[in-house]
This record gives structure tokens, C-alpha cells and sequence, in this order.
């Protein structure tokens, strides 16, 4: 099956400081990524869909000057958390659907997730 | 009323029953429905996936589909320990979008 890393798996950082989150279709190529969120013993939550070429598409509720998202190719997408806050210490998860989508293969494949702490 | 909503749990049940778990979802035009398994900590990983009316099975797991009463379920038979996780329920509207329930938490008892 199609596989998605995403690096770093975790990180502590200081309060104000930027994380910057990567994941990588390794592959397949992937013109839309998704950038989820999870706190513990809570569902995942769509933060934005990141688009090749374009600018991400962000949720209600989600800060895109927080939450920088590039999509410069078509097997990679950062999320970039500016001046984190303790408040942002979660679990960040990427996906990623496969150009076959159009064949009728609907799946997401998600990256291993990054644990993110803020001191 | 959530898009997707599950009861969140635990369920709990003894290994070699069946387990039953059970999804609601609001959009009518929803097309495609996931099942993930996510143990403590991992990311999701794909259990099963259905698009048209009915069962469709996959070793001990079946997935069990009514667009019109918006419901979808995942019955695992033969319940091993190792089945002890999350399940997240999860449906694609028309969109790209793919929204998650909160997810039941299962656990089965040796």
C-alpha cells in the first residue's frame, strides 16, 4: 500500500518558538494532503487541505497565520506552527489520497503523526 | 448534531465474541465510509471501507451499510485481544473532505 512519512514523530519546544512538520508521500504523488489534529481521547480533526501549487484550505476556527501550510510539490507538505504555545501541545497527523483517487480508490493515507509538546 | 457521531465507549467483550460497533452520519450525500483502527499514540491505519448498500466482509471484519438510515457498522468476530483500540468511523462527502467520529473505544477481555 501507499506510504506517507511524516517527520519528526515528536518534539518539545520552548513557548513562542516555530515546529515545522513534514510529511512526504514516498510512493505516490499527492496534489491534496490533510493536516489533522487530535487531543488525547478526541477524534481527529481536520485543521486544513493542502494543496499543491495553491494555498491550503483552512477549517472554521483554524488560524492560517498559525498554521503555515506549503504544499511546494506534489510529495511534500509542511505544517508550520508559529510561536507555539502550550496550548498547541497535541498530536498532529498528515494524509495524503492518492492520484489513482480518480480510478475510484478513495482511501487516506496517513502519515505516523507527530507528537507535539509546548513547555 | 455532529457529522459523525459514535458511541464513544468502552465497549468491552470477551475474546471470541462479536463486537459491534455502530456509526450515524447527518450528510444524506456522503459516498464513501471508512472504518480506522488507532492504537494509543499511532496514527489511524484502514480497517475497511464501503461505498454501496449492504455487508462487505473482510476475514473477521464486515462492515455493514444503510445510506438510508445513514448508518454504517464494523462487527469483528472472533475478538482477540490485539483488537483492543480505537475505531474511528469515517465518511467522505462529495468534497475531498473525509470527517472523523470521535471514535469507540474497544476493549476485549482475555
Amino acid at each position: 500500500g501507499a506510504v506517507v512519512s511524516q517527520h519528526p514523530s515528536w518534539v518539545i519546544c520552548k513557548s513562542g518558538t516555530s515546529v515545522k512538520i513534514e510529511c512526504r508521500s514516498l510512493d505516490f504523488q499527492a496534489t491534496t494532503m490533510f493536516w489533522y489534529r487530535q487531543f488525547p481521547k478526541q477524534s481527529l480533526m481536520l485543521m486544513a487541505t493542502s494543496n499543491e501549487g495553491s494555498k491550503a484550505t483552512y477549517e472554521q476556527g483554524v488560524e492560517k497565520d498559525k498554521f503555515l501550510i506549503n504544499h511546494a510539490s506534489l510529495t511534500l507538505s509542511t505544517l508550520t506552527v508559529t510561536s507555539a504555545h502550550p496550548e498547541d501541545s497535541s498530536f498532529y497527523i498528515c494524509s495524503a489520497r492518492d492520484l489513482r483517487e480518480d480510478r475510484g480508490e478513495r482511501k487516506l493515507f496517513f502519515g505516523s503523526g507527530t507528537q507535539l509538546s509546548v513547555l | 448534531q455532529k457529522e459523525v457521531e459514535q458511541n464513544s465507549g468502552p465497549l468491552s467483550v470477551p475474546e471470541g465474541a462479536i463486537a459491534s460497533l455502530n456509526c450515524t452520519y447527518s450528510d444524506r450525500v456522503s459516498q464513501s465510509f471508512f472504518w480506522y483502527r488507532q492504537y494509543s499514540g499511532k496514527s489511524p491505519e484502514l480497517i475497511m471501507s464501503i461505498y454501496s448498500n449492504g455487508d462487505k466482509e473482510d476475514g473477521r471484519f464486515t462492515a455493514q451499510l444503510n445510506k438510508a438510515s445513514q448508518y454504517v457498522s464494523l462487527l469483528i468476530r472472533d475478538s482477540q485481544p490485539s483488537d483492543s483500540a480505537t475505531y474511528l468511523c469515517a465518511v467522505k462527502s462529495g468534497g475531498f473532505k473525509t470527517i472523523f467520529g470521535a471514535g469507540t473505544r474497544l476493549f476485549v477481555k482475555a
